[in-house]
């Protein structure tokens, strides 16, 4: 079965860059999207189609997808931006989410 | 306002089963695959099915293939999932999540209801 994998954790000061990777085999040749989930709610879709930003995100969150690794990156990181975030694909008609990363705004 | 309302969680003894029910409103539900995603205590998001439009295409994840059932009603506005044979490792807060397909992934989800499988 597909695997993702994501770092359990990453760590940025307010104001920096984050960057989460998610790694799959041929991940390029996949679209991802990315999730986050803050204590105590329900996900929600921050970077879907590998690129695109739904209405409503601000525009710090982007992504890119290119050979075996999708990237979310939240530029001019802000303390409100600390939560899990979880890559999402499809891989033969069922849906295979990465481990999350707990992003902490130090 | 697009919404989905999950129902149906609680406390159930290993063996046993539970029916989840997903209420939605504020979209033509039936112009939508759904799915459950579920999350144990404390750990990431799992995947467990999803059932296209007119119910014609049914998936589940190997973890919960031939215990679960996926349905739903569009007359209704519902959808639905039948958990049998629960094991602890089935204790998760469960998600029902709609699929968009300009996204290829879940815009909306609800906010989800507690099955705790335990003796």
């Amino acid at each position: 079965s597909y695997e993702l994998t994501q770092p359990p954790s990453v760590s940025v000061s307010p104001g920096q860059t984050a960057i989460i990777t998610c790694s799959g085999d041929k991940m390029g040749g996949k679209y991802a999207c990315w999730y986050q989930q803050k204590p105590g709610q329900s996900p929600v879709v921050v970077i879907y189609q590998d690129t695109k930003r739904p209405s409503g995100i601000p525009e710090r969150f982007s992504g890119s997808n290119s050979g075996n690794t999708a990237t979310l990156t939240i530029s001019g990181t802000q303390a409100m931006d600390e939560a899990d975030y979880y890559c999402q694909v499809w891989d033969s008609s069922t849906v295979v989410f990465g481990g999350g990363t707990k992003l902490t705004v130090l | 306002e697009v919404q989905l309302v999950e129902s149906g969680g609680g406390l159930v003894k290993p063996g046993g089963s539970l029916r989840l029910s997903c209420a939605a409103s504020g979209f033509t539900f039936s112009d939508h695959s759904m799915n459950w995603v579920r999350q144990p205590p404390g750990k990431g998001l799992e995947w467990v099915s999803s059932i296209s439009s007119y119910s014609r295409y049914i998936y589940y994840a190997d973890s919960v293939k031939g215990r679960f059932t996926i349905s739903r009603d569009n007359a209704k506005n519902s959808l639905y999932l039948h958990l049998n044979s629960l094991t602890p490792e089935d204790t998760a807060i469960y998600y029902c999540a709609r699929y968009y397909g300009d996204y290829d992934g879940f815009d909306i989800w609800g906010q989800g209801t507690m099955v705790s499988v335990s003796s």
